[in-house]
């Protein structure tokens, strides 16, 4: 079952706007991940977040969770055109932390 | 950071023949690998979670007779698709747990089957 359901599923911004992407989820979850995959290639860790944290940094990222809401959000700023590229966010129930559910994935497209 | 190679990236294959995929941890020892199947502009779909020296655990749905799943060694998962049809055709990428216990995984750069 889908467990990860990210919006919008698709997203096209001018070079050095923001990115927002949003990733909601059914069930507890021990993390959440988001992964980053250019086409026809590997997934790429980005960020984890896990489920006692609210907000995370990582150079140009910021991810927030909120469990009340089971949601989550990725903010890329400044974005670049390398940016564009599929983004998934996964989570990981309580107790098995690598066993991840993917989202259906948001291709952002940066326009130079 | 961890890399984990995946090895054919591509393969063309006749309807009915057998393909293997495998994927290794090159820098860490993994003691579980998993297996995931992705179709165009889609999610990724976990299909088997692998670990050393024991047998793999399927997700429902996934035929285990069809999807041979090996994990001989920590370094090292192999998936084989048996008797391969034209519906098999995907993208088959493996991911690599380092035990951390940090909950990150390193993916494989993915492996696109054609059944012909």
């Amino acid at each position: 079952s889908q467990q990860g359901e990210e919006d919008p599923q698709a997203l096209s911004i001018q070079e050095g706007e923001n990115a927002t992407m949003n990733c909601s989820y059914k069930t507890s979850i021990n993390n959440l991940q988001w992964y980053r995959q250019n086409s026809g290639r590997g997934l790429v860790h980005l960020i984890l977040i896990r489920s006692n944290e609210r907000e995370k940094h990582s150079g140009r990222l910021r991810v927030t969770l909120d469990t009340s809401k089971k949601s989550s959000s990725l903010l890329i700023t400044a974005s670049r055109a390398a940016d564009t590229a599929s983004y998934f966010c996964a989570t990981a129930p309580p107790g098995a932390n690598s066993k991840l559910t993917f989202g259906k994935g948001i291709t952002l497209s940066v326009r130079p | 950071g961890a890399v984990v190679s995946q090895h054919p990236s591509r393969v063309i294959c006749k309807s009915g023949t057998s393909v293997k995929i495998e994927c290794r941890s090159l820098d860490f020892q993994a003691t579980t690998m998993f297996w995931y199947r992705q179709f165009p502009k889609k999610s990724l779909m976990l299909m088997a979670t692998s670990n050393e020296g024991s047998k793999a655990t399927y997700e429902q749905g996934v035929e285990k007779d069809k999807f041979l799943i090996n994990h001989a060694s920590l370094t090292l998962s192999t998936l084989t698709v048996t008797s391969a049809h034209p519906e098999d055709s995907s993208f088959y990428i493996c991911s690599a747990d380092s035990g951390g216990n940090t909950g990150e995984l390193f993916f494989g750069e993915g492996s696109r089957l054609t059944v012909l």
